[in-house]
């Protein structure tokens, strides 16, 4: 099965970038995805990108892939406290894996 | 649309216990899911229904059981309640993504069962 790493935790000022990274095992996942969970609330589709595009920008958020590393990246410009979330990161293969998840902190 | 619809949303249960999470999707998908959410752990996933008919364990398996009733609802069963099940329980619904098809698979996410065992 596939395995998706992510760092616990990124802590940024409000009006920074935020940078949260993800590494993936399967190179066969079609489909790469960022979901966002709120405090008590269930997960929210973010954004995806398709397995031969190297960047999808969508607004203030700007996916990389780099599919020679597996490696994932969800950029958020101009972070606000309002993206204060855990970000998961997820391949789709043969069925969905997540990331641990990164908490994402913005300090006014 | 309700999307995925999850009950209870909340439920404190002794050891020893059983008790059934229910499940229920309305966006015709063949794919459902359950995971676990744990602080620190993300997401673990306990089975899974690639289509109706059909189950399969995922990476957390043990204590739990699962019946996909029909291609709109999955629930997850625990016969025997303990501790180390306290969790946040989220079922999932996708499209499937076969070898060589080209389909959206984003998951479409339940609000959540938080489950106590004491």
């Amino acid at each position: 099965g596939e395995d998706v790493e992510q760092s616990l935790f990124l802590s940024v000022r409000e009006g920074d970038s935020s940078v949260i990274n993800c590494t993936y095992t399967d190179s066969s996942s079609t489909y790469l995805y960022w979901y966002k969970q709120e405090p008590g609330a269930g997960l929210q589709l973010l954004t995806y990108i398709f397995s031969n595009m190297d960047m999808k920008q969508d607004q203030r958020l700007t996916v990389l892939l780099n599919k020679k590393d597996k490696h994932l990246s969800l950029r958020i410009a101009d972070t606000q406290t309002g993206d204060s979330a855990i970000y998961f990161c997820a391949g789709a293969g043969n069925m969905l894996t997540f990331g641990g998840g990164t908490r994402l902190m913005v300090k006014p | 649309n309700a999307g995925v619809t999850q009950t209870p949303k909340f439920q404190v249960l002794k050891t020893g216990q059983s008790m059934t999470l229910q499940c229920a999707q309305d966006m015709n998908h063949n794919s459902m899911y359950w995971y676990r959410q744990d602080p620190g752990m993300g997401l673990r996933l306990i089975y899974y229904s690639a289509s109706e008919g059909t189950t399969d364990k995922g990476e957390v398996p043990n204590g739990y059981n699962v019946s996909r009733l029909n291609k709109r609802e999955f629930s997850l069963r625990l016969e025997s309640a303990a501790p180390s099940q306290t969790s946040v329980y989220f079922c999932a619904s996708s499209s499937v993504a076969g070898q060589g098809a080209i389909m959206n698979t984003e998951a479409f996410f339940g609000q959540g069962t938080r489950l106590t065992v004491v």
